[in-house]
C-alpha cells in the first residue's frame, strides 16, 4: 500500500512568496494532520481534519497559513507570504479511525524561506 | 490538556547494549494510547511501537519494548541488541479521545560501534 505522499521534497523560495505544500493521505483513512517541525519548537500540530472538515485549526501560527481538504484524497498547507521563520519540515500524517489512533507519516517537506 | 516530557535529551549505547529511554506525560482521560516514533536524519518518523492504555500487558516489538507505568504516568522504550542502525531521534508521543499526537521533545540516541 501506499503510505502519505507529499510534495515538494524540498522547496527553497524567496521571503514574500506563496508556498504551496501538497499531501495525498494513506487511502481509506478518515483524519489528515499537518504538522511542522523546528529545532526550536519541536513537532507542532497546526491543523487537523476528520472526513475532509477542519477539526482544530488552533495550531495555526497566523493568517499568512492556510489549509485545505477539497477531497478524501488531497490535502494542502499555503503560506502567503512566506517569511524566513517558516523555514522548517512540514509533515503530513494519516490515520484512519477506529485504528488505535496510531498516524502514519509522509516523509516531509522541507522548506526553505530565504 | 496533555503533555509529553523526556527529560533525557541525548543518550548513548554501546552496539549490542540495551538501552532505556524515558517519557512521562499528563493527561486526566483515562482511555488514551502511547506511541514512540524514530526519526532518523532523513527525518522520516517511523512508528516504533504502540501501546493502549486499557492494556495492562506491555507492548513488544522484536527487539523494542516498553515499560508502561499507567499509575505513574511512565512510558518508557527497552531497545535491546542495539544496532548502528537504531541511532535516531525518538519521541514519545500520546494521543486520546480527540486523535492527535502530542509530542515530547524527543531524545537523540547514539550507538557507538
Amino acid at each position: 500500500d501506499a503510505g502519505v505522499i507529499q510534495s515538494p521534497r524540498h522547496e527553497v523560495t524567496e521571503m514574500g512568496q506563496e508556498v504551496t505544500l501538497r499531501c495525498k493521505p494513506i487511502s481509506g483513512h478518515d483524519y489528515l494532520f499537518w504538522y511542522r517541525q523546528t529545532m526550536m519548537r519541536g513537532l507542532e500540530l497546526l491543523i487537523y481534519f476528520n472526513n475532509n472538515v477542519p477539526i482544530d485549526d488552533s495550531g495555526m501560527p497566523e493568517d499568512r497559513f492556510s489549509a485545505k481538504m477539497p477531497n478524501a484524497s488531497f490535502s494542502t498547507l499555503k503560506i502567503q507570504p512566506s517569511e524566513p521563520r517558516d523555514s522548517a519540515v512540514y509533515f503530513c500524517a494519516s490515520a484512519r479511525q477506529g485504528a488505535g489512533n496510531t498516524i502514519y507519516f509522509g516523509e516531509g517537506s522541507w522548506l526553505t524561506v530565504v | 490538556a496533555q503533555t509529553v516530557t523526556q527529560s533525557q535529551p541525548e543518550m548513548s549505547v554501546q552496539e549490542a547494549e540495551t538501552v532505556t529511554l524515558s517519557c512521562t506525560y499528563d493527561t486526566s482521560e483515562s482511555d488514551y494510547y502511547l506511541f514512540w516514533y524514530k526519526q532518523p536524519p532523513s527525518r522520516q518518523m517511523i512508528l516504533v511501537i504502540r501501546q493502549e492504555a486499557y492494556k495492562q500487558q506491555n507492548a513488544t516489538e522484536n527487539r523494542f519494548s516498553v515499560n508502561f507505568q499507567k499509575a505513574a504516568k511512565s512510558f518508557s522504550l527497552k531497545i535491546s541488541d542495539s544496532q548502528l542502525g537504531d541511532a535516531a531521534m525518538y519521541f514519545c508521543a500520546y494521543s486520546g479521545a480527540n486523535s492527535k499526537l502530542t509530542f515530547g521533545k524527543g531524545i537523540t540516541l547514539s550507538v557507538r560501534p
